[in-house]
């Protein structure tokens, strides 16, 4: 089965800290992307990557960064967590080779910035 | 992507069939129906999809009506290990890139 291990379930931080969100799948996914949940507003992407070293904006990157050294980890990283960053973060992968659009999910991250 | 309107909550029996609609009356003709569902704290879950023949796996059925306006996912005997939150999704197969999940139907399956 594809796993997509998201590296911590639940962080608190203060404003202004520096946050990594750390993501690995084991499938050999070409495709990797990241989201944010929150009440209301369902899923909105944030950045994804086709490939190593590539990366795409989503519909709301600002206040965010991804790398994508290897093609197992997609990471987040949040330069100076605010507030209004509080929320779940999901990380899912695909194969870019399927025609089902299909997306695996990590279980996600829940992050509280203080 | 198309915009997709599913009921906000459903409750069914344990053991009866769960029957979600959705509907997406502005599909284009190449754009898919994609359900996933959400179990409280967990990430999504893709179910099925399709694009206009129904489709059966073994987690669910899907019924997409011939004008393609609308569909059904149909759990056969609900569990209650299937309550948890249903998007229906419409879009490109080419696309995985942009998946917008709205609100969703929580369905509450109960003993």
């Amino acid at each position: 089965d594809v796993k997509v291990t998201q590296s911590s379930r639940y962080l608190v931080k203060r404003t202004g800290e520096k946050v990594f969100l750390e993501c690995v799948q084991d499938m050999d996914h070409e495709n990797m992307f990241w989201y944010r949940q929150d009440p209301g507003l369902g899923l909105r992407l944030i950045y994804f990557s086709y490939d190593v070293k590539m990366k795409e904006k989503g519909d709301i990157p600002e206040g965010y960064s991804v790398s994508r050294e290897k093609k197992e980890r997609f990471s987040l990283i949040l330069e100076s967590a605010s507030t209004n960053q509080t929320s779940m973060y999901l990380c899912a992968s695909r194969y870019s080779g399927t025609n089902t659009g299909e997306l695996f999910f990590g279980e996600g991250s829940r992050l509280t910035v203080l | 992507d198309a915009k997709t309107t599913q009921p906000t909550s459903m409750d069914c029996a344990e053991g009866r069939a769960a029957n979600l609609p959705c509907n997406h009356s502005t599909i284009s003709g190449n754009e898919y129906v994609y359900w996933y569902r959400q179990i409280h704290s967990q990430g999504p879950q893709y179910i099925i999809h399709g694009l206009k023949n129904n489709e059966t796996n073994e987690m669910a059925s899907l019924i997409i009506t011939e004008d393609r306006k609308s569909s059904t996912l149909i759990l056969p005997h609900a569990t209650l290990r299937d309550t948890a939150v249903y998007y229906c999704i419409v879009r490109l197969n080419n696309a995985g890139n942009m998946l917008t999940f709205g609100g969703g139907t929580r369905l509450m399956v109960k003993p």
